[in-house]
């Protein structure tokens, strides 16, 4: 059974502060990684997508890398605002054929 | 606005009772998905349809029952359900099912079995 690991659960910060979260998956067999944010009470909105190794993707100050060989990919938010708050779900597809697995999420709260 | 709409946003149904959910995409696309989230639990896939054939059926018991009657709409008729079936359930779409394209989601429907 394939395993998505999220760290950290949740996390505090101040206004202005950069974080970054990461994500684990196996690496044999890997496709596409996913990453969504949920704010509370809306849907689940698409980040981005990955697919090869050392992809770095940037959307404002949000960006992501991925790393399929040591199967992980790391979530950077610079600058954040109290509008960031919210949890972030990464999810990854074992292959061209398999279903997305996602883990369980990181919250972040972002205090002003 | 994600160009996924689901209803009801919430639900309240005995065990005795048949329901059904709704979900209804205005993207243009072909795949469509039913997804369950329990509490603490991450998101978990429950049926893929693409082109509106059932492609995924993730072992989910009969008591749920999903119809696809065009590549728009999606239901999850629900009947007899136990209160462990008490969670949040999202729809999503997305263009293709290859793996690589983005999940378009709904709001969800919150829904309690008494």
């Amino acid at each position: 059974i394939l395993n998505v690991e999220q760290s950290p659960q949740s996390l505090h910060v101040q206004e202005g502060d950069s974080t970054n979260f990461t994500c684990s998956f196996p690496s044999s067999n890997f496709y596409a990684l996913h990453w969504y944010r949920w704010e509370t009470a809306k849907s689940p909105e698409a980040l981005f997508v990955m697919t090869l190794n050392g992809d770095e993707k940037k959307k404002g100050r949000i960006s992501a890398t991925l790393n399929t060989k040591e199967g992980y990919s790391y979530l950077y938010i610079k600058g954040s605002q109290p509008e960031d708050s919210a949890t972030y779900l990464c999810a990854c597809r074992p292959s061209n054929t398999g279903k997305l697995i996602f883990g369980q999420g990181t919250t972040l709260q972002v205090k002003p | 606005e994600t160009g996924v709409t689901q209803t009801p946003r919430h639900l309240v149904m005995g065990m005795t009772n048949k329901k059904s959910l709704k979900c209804e995409q205005h993207l243009g696309h072909n795949a469509m998905y039913w997804y369950k989230q329990s509490a603490k639990k991450p998101l978990e896939l429950m049926f893929v349809y693409s082109l509106e054939e059932r492609v995924e059926n993730n072992s989910v018991p009969s008591r749920f029952s999903p119809e696809c009657p065009n590549s728009s709409h999606l239901f999850l008729h629900l009947h007899t359900l136990q209160p462990e079936d008490s969670a949040l359930y999202l729809c999503a779409s997305s263009q293709g099912t290859g793996g690589s394209e983005k999940l378009f989601f709904g709001s969800g429907t919150q829904l309690s079995v008494l």
